[in-house]
């Protein structure tokens, strides 16, 4: 089946400094990803929707310049948080639709633990 | 626009009973629809998923769920509950359209109690 994976899956860092969380698509070409934020109990929430070779629609309250996406090519995309403070704590996960799959399904990454002291 | 309700925060069953998870949903058109489940720290496992065809969907670990049009419900089922299936159940809708996103209910959390 379908398979999309994080990385990393957990990472801890200083409030100020940036970090990256990459998404990929193993084995299906994805031209479109997800990104969504997960608070503690909380269903998903989405972030932006990002295709390849083209910039990122972001959701509304969603701040562009602070979560920047990349999705350069059909199998991985990059969420970066700059200057990452307390409140970006959270449980962020990836979604990949399937575009040659016969109902555009998506799948999801096993998610990314961020903690930002 | 189309949103997904989950009306119950928790559902707690004894293992061995029956157990439902409960959703309705309000799309244009016909819908896709989907569960998922989530253990903690973890992403998003897919159960199962109505496209077209019988309207009793069965899926991953003994689960099924029903899609009744009339009622816009499509809610998940097991015939016997385990402890281990104690999780964070999610369902979701999509519109049939290619562009159309996946829309999430609020989640249910399931407690199986020996």
């Amino acid at each position: 089946g379908a398979v999309v994976s994080q990385h990393p899956s957990r990472v801890i860092c200083k409030s100020g400094t940036s970090v990256k969380i990459e998404c990929r698509s193993l084995d299906f070409q994805a031209t479109t990803m997800f990104w969504y934020r997960q608070f503690p109990k909380q269903s998903l929430m989405l972030m932006a929707t990002s295709n390849e070779g083209s910039k990122a629609t972001y959701e509304q309250g969603v701040e562009k310049d602070k979560f920047l996406i990349n999705h350069a090519s059909l199998t991985l995309s990059t969420l970066t948080v700059t200057s990452a403070h307390p409140e970006d704590s959270s449980f962020y996960i990836c979604s990949a639709r399937d575009a040659l799959g016969a109902y555009n399904e998506q799948f999801f990454g096993p998610g990314t633990r961020l903690t930002v002291l | 626009a189309q949103s997904v309700a989950q009306p119950e925060d928790q559902v707690n069953v004894a293992e061995g009973n029956p157990l439902t998870v409960k959703c309705t949903y309000s799309v244009s058109g016909n819908p896709y629809l989907f569960w998922y489940v989530q253990y903690p720290n973890r992403g998003l496992q897919f159960l199962l998923k109505y496209i077209t065809g019988d309207n009793l969907v069965k899926g991953s670990y003994g689960f099924e769920a029903e899609f009744n049009k009339s009622q816009t419900s499509f809610h998940l089922k097991k015939p016997s509950a385990l402890v281990s299936d104690s999780a964070l159940y999610f369902c979701a809708v999509r519109g049939r359209n290619a562009g159309n996103m996946l829309t999430f209910g609020g989640g249910t959390r399931l407690m199986v109690k020996p």
